[in-house]
Protein backbone atom coordinates (compact mmCIF):
# COMPACT_ATOMS: atom_id res chain seq x y z
CA UNK A 1 0.00 0.00 0.00
CA UNK A 2 1.26 3.35 -0.88
CA UNK A 3 2.08 5.98 1.90
CA UNK A 4 3.25 9.38 2.84
CA UNK A 5 5.69 10.94 5.11
CA UNK A 6 5.82 14.44 5.84
CA UNK A 7 8.56 14.52 9.08
CA UNK A 8 8.12 17.93 10.32
CA UNK A 9 5.05 18.37 12.32
CA UNK A 10 5.74 22.14 12.25
CA UNK A 11 8.44 24.65 10.96
CA UNK A 12 8.82 28.28 11.69
CA UNK A 13 10.93 30.81 8.92
CA UNK A 14 11.29 33.97 9.24
CA UNK A 15 9.52 36.35 6.19
CA UNK A 16 11.74 36.55 3.29
CA UNK A 17 13.79 33.33 3.97
CA UNK A 18 14.14 30.22 1.67
CA UNK A 19 11.78 27.46 2.35
CA UNK A 20 12.03 23.75 2.20
CA UNK A 21 9.65 21.15 3.61
CA UNK A 22 10.03 17.43 3.11
CA UNK A 23 7.86 14.49 1.81
CA UNK A 24 8.81 11.02 1.34
CA UNK A 25 6.62 8.59 -0.03
CA UNK A 26 6.18 4.67 -0.29
CA UNK A 27 5.10 3.50 -3.77
CA UNK A 28 5.83 0.04 -5.72
CA UNK A 29 5.60 2.25 -9.28
CA UNK A 30 6.10 5.89 -10.63
CA UNK A 31 3.63 7.86 -7.89
CA UNK A 32 1.89 10.86 -8.67
CA UNK A 33 2.63 13.48 -6.49
CA UNK A 34 0.86 16.09 -5.00
CA UNK A 35 1.30 19.16 -2.48
CA UNK A 36 -1.78 20.69 -1.41
CA UNK A 37 -2.23 23.96 0.91
CA UNK A 38 -4.98 24.97 3.66
CA UNK A 39 -5.23 28.01 5.43
CA UNK A 40 -6.75 27.61 8.81
CA UNK A 41 -10.24 26.80 8.64
CA UNK A 42 -10.44 26.43 4.96
CA UNK A 43 -10.57 23.80 2.27
CA UNK A 44 -7.12 22.69 0.82
CA UNK A 45 -5.91 24.18 -2.61
CA UNK A 46 -3.21 22.27 -5.26
CA UNK A 47 0.02 23.74 -5.37
CA UNK A 48 1.67 21.70 -7.72
CA UNK A 49 1.91 17.80 -9.15
CA UNK A 50 4.14 15.66 -10.72
CA UNK A 51 2.89 12.84 -12.79
CA UNK A 52 6.06 12.57 -15.36
CA UNK A 53 8.38 14.38 -17.29
CA UNK A 54 10.85 17.11 -15.87
CA UNK A 55 11.59 16.00 -12.54
CA UNK A 56 11.57 20.01 -11.27
CA UNK A 57 7.79 20.88 -10.90
CA UNK A 58 6.95 24.55 -10.64
CA UNK A 59 3.48 25.14 -8.90
CA UNK A 60 1.39 28.74 -7.89
CA UNK A 61 2.38 31.33 -5.54
CA UNK A 62 5.89 30.89 -6.56
CA UNK A 63 6.67 27.05 -5.15
CA UNK A 64 8.12 24.20 -6.75
CA UNK A 65 8.93 20.67 -5.71
CA UNK A 66 11.46 18.31 -6.87
CA UNK A 67 11.16 14.32 -7.35
CA UNK A 68 13.80 12.30 -6.33
CA UNK A 69 13.19 8.47 -7.51
CA UNK A 70 16.26 7.44 -5.51
CA UNK A 71 15.22 9.08 -2.33
CA UNK A 72 11.35 8.38 -2.69
CA UNK A 73 10.99 11.74 -1.73
CA UNK A 74 8.90 15.20 -3.42
CA UNK A 75 10.20 18.37 -1.26
CA UNK A 76 8.71 21.33 -1.71
CA UNK A 77 10.72 24.42 -2.29
CA UNK A 78 10.14 28.63 -1.79
CA UNK A 79 12.96 31.01 -2.25
CA UNK A 80 11.85 33.57 -0.25
CA UNK A 81 8.89 32.90 2.15
CA UNK A 82 6.01 35.72 2.78
CA UNK A 83 3.82 36.03 5.91
CA UNK A 84 0.53 35.09 3.70
CA UNK A 85 2.44 32.11 2.71
CA UNK A 86 1.78 30.75 6.64
CA UNK A 87 -0.60 27.73 6.46
CA UNK A 88 -0.62 23.49 6.76
CA UNK A 89 0.83 21.98 3.62
CA UNK A 90 -0.14 18.22 2.41
CA UNK A 91 1.74 16.04 0.24
CA UNK A 92 -0.15 13.57 -1.41
CA UNK A 93 0.67 10.08 -3.47
CA UNK A 94 -1.62 8.57 -6.13
CA UNK A 95 -1.77 5.22 -7.73
CA UNK A 96 0.26 5.38 -10.66
CA UNK A 97 -1.03 5.37 -14.40
CA UNK A 98 -4.46 5.05 -13.80
CA UNK A 99 -4.88 5.53 -10.46
CA UNK A 100 -8.55 7.77 -9.25
CA UNK A 101 -8.27 10.29 -6.71
CA UNK A 102 -10.30 7.80 -4.31
CA UNK A 103 -7.09 6.34 -4.02
CA UNK A 104 -5.22 9.33 -3.43
CA UNK A 105 -2.99 9.20 0.43
CA UNK A 106 -2.50 12.81 1.83
CA UNK A 107 0.53 12.82 4.58
CA UNK A 108 -0.12 14.12 7.88
CA UNK A 109 0.61 17.68 7.13
CA UNK A 110 3.60 20.59 7.81
CA UNK A 111 2.33 23.78 9.93
CA UNK A 112 4.48 26.45 8.41
CA UNK A 113 4.79 29.73 10.81
CA UNK A 114 6.19 32.60 9.58
CA UNK A 115 8.03 35.28 11.94
CA UNK A 116 8.01 38.69 10.53
CA UNK B 1 -18.08 31.51 -9.32
CA UNK B 2 -18.25 27.57 -9.85
CA UNK B 3 -16.76 26.33 -6.83
CA UNK B 4 -18.14 23.98 -3.89
CA UNK B 5 -20.48 25.25 -1.03
CA UNK B 6 -20.06 23.14 2.27
CA UNK B 7 -22.64 24.11 4.87
CA UNK B 8 -23.23 25.01 7.82
CA UNK B 9 -19.42 26.08 8.65
CA UNK B 10 -20.10 24.78 12.13
CA UNK B 11 -22.33 22.28 13.47
CA UNK B 12 -23.25 20.76 17.08
CA UNK B 13 -24.41 17.21 17.41
CA UNK B 14 -26.52 15.71 20.52
CA UNK B 15 -25.99 12.29 21.94
CA UNK B 16 -28.03 9.99 20.04
CA UNK B 17 -28.93 12.86 17.24
CA UNK B 18 -27.95 12.17 12.86
CA UNK B 19 -26.56 15.09 11.42
CA UNK B 20 -26.39 16.14 7.54
CA UNK B 21 -23.34 18.03 6.11
CA UNK B 22 -24.26 19.58 2.67
CA UNK B 23 -22.02 19.99 0.19
CA UNK B 24 -22.95 21.50 -3.29
CA UNK B 25 -20.62 21.85 -6.31
CA UNK B 26 -21.54 23.59 -9.70
CA UNK B 27 -18.00 22.84 -11.54
CA UNK B 28 -20.23 20.18 -13.34
CA UNK B 29 -17.64 17.21 -11.73
CA UNK B 30 -18.84 13.52 -11.67
CA UNK B 31 -16.84 12.88 -8.60
CA UNK B 32 -17.37 13.83 -5.28
CA UNK B 33 -15.38 13.04 -2.49
CA UNK B 34 -15.89 13.24 2.09
CA UNK B 35 -12.77 13.43 3.85
CA UNK B 36 -12.31 13.77 7.90
CA UNK B 37 -9.51 15.87 8.98
CA UNK B 38 -8.88 15.52 12.91
CA UNK B 39 -5.27 17.34 14.34
CA UNK B 40 -2.37 16.44 12.82
CA UNK B 41 -4.07 13.27 11.19
CA UNK B 42 -4.21 14.63 7.66
CA UNK B 43 -7.09 13.72 5.91
CA UNK B 44 -8.86 10.70 5.60
CA UNK B 45 -11.58 9.29 2.94
CA UNK B 46 -15.07 8.08 4.12
CA UNK B 47 -17.34 8.19 1.03
CA UNK B 48 -16.80 8.74 -2.40
CA UNK B 49 -19.63 8.90 -5.63
CA UNK B 50 -18.03 8.64 -9.29
CA UNK B 51 -21.01 9.07 -10.76
CA UNK B 52 -24.88 9.94 -9.70
CA UNK B 53 -26.68 7.18 -8.31
CA UNK B 54 -23.42 5.42 -7.25
CA UNK B 55 -21.04 5.67 -3.91
CA UNK B 56 -18.27 3.85 -2.39
CA UNK B 57 -16.99 3.32 1.15
CA UNK B 58 -13.75 4.85 1.87
CA UNK B 59 -11.04 4.18 4.90
CA UNK B 60 -13.56 5.65 7.74
CA UNK B 61 -17.57 4.98 6.51
CA UNK B 62 -18.14 3.43 9.58
CA UNK B 63 -21.12 5.72 11.65
CA UNK B 64 -21.41 7.57 8.14
CA UNK B 65 -23.65 7.19 5.41
CA UNK B 66 -24.13 9.33 2.01
CA UNK B 67 -26.55 9.48 -0.97
CA UNK B 68 -25.91 11.37 -4.86
CA UNK B 69 -29.25 12.01 -6.02
CA UNK B 70 -27.90 14.89 -8.33
CA UNK B 71 -24.82 15.57 -9.93
CA UNK B 72 -24.56 18.76 -7.86
CA UNK B 73 -24.97 17.34 -4.46
CA UNK B 74 -23.18 14.99 -1.93
CA UNK B 75 -24.48 15.24 1.50
CA UNK B 76 -23.09 13.21 4.20
CA UNK B 77 -24.92 12.31 7.13
CA UNK B 78 -23.39 11.22 10.03
CA UNK B 79 -25.59 9.10 12.39
CA UNK B 80 -25.34 7.87 16.13
CA UNK B 81 -23.56 5.09 15.45
CA UNK B 82 -20.06 7.41 15.12
CA UNK B 83 -18.69 7.30 18.62
CA UNK B 84 -16.09 10.21 17.92
CA UNK B 85 -17.58 12.59 15.13
CA UNK B 86 -15.93 15.60 16.14
CA UNK B 87 -13.62 16.21 13.41
CA UNK B 88 -13.47 18.55 9.99
CA UNK B 89 -15.82 17.79 7.64
CA UNK B 90 -13.99 18.17 4.10
CA UNK B 91 -15.50 17.94 0.38
CA UNK B 92 -13.97 17.68 -3.10
CA UNK B 93 -14.67 16.89 -6.42
CA UNK B 94 -12.58 16.29 -9.31
CA UNK B 95 -13.22 15.44 -13.22
CA UNK B 96 -13.81 11.90 -13.60
CA UNK B 97 -10.21 11.27 -15.41
CA UNK B 98 -7.36 9.88 -13.72
CA UNK B 99 -5.52 11.39 -11.11
CA UNK B 100 -7.26 14.64 -11.66
CA UNK B 101 -6.98 17.92 -9.02
CA UNK B 102 -9.19 17.91 -6.52
CA UNK B 103 -11.58 21.52 -5.79
CA UNK B 104 -12.65 21.11 -2.26
CA UNK B 105 -15.40 23.38 0.39
CA UNK B 106 -14.33 25.49 2.66
CA UNK B 107 -15.26 22.44 5.78
CA UNK B 108 -17.41 22.02 8.47
CA UNK B 109 -16.19 22.02 12.13
CA UNK B 110 -18.89 19.43 13.66
CA UNK B 111 -18.76 18.81 17.71
CA UNK B 112 -20.32 17.34 20.31
CA UNK B 113 -22.69 19.13 22.80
Amino acid sequence: AQSVTQPDIHITVSEGASLELRCNYSYGATPYLFWYVQSPGQGLQLLLKYFSGDTLVQGIKGFEAEFKRSQSSFNLRKPSVHWSDAAEYFCAVGAGSGGSNYKLTFGKGTLLTVNP
Amino acid sequence: DGGITQSPKYLFRKEGQNVTLSCEQNLNHDAMYWYRQDPGQGLRLIYYSQIVNDFQKGDIAEGYSVSREKKESFPLTVTSAQKNPTAFYLCASSGSGFNEKLFFGSGTQLSVL
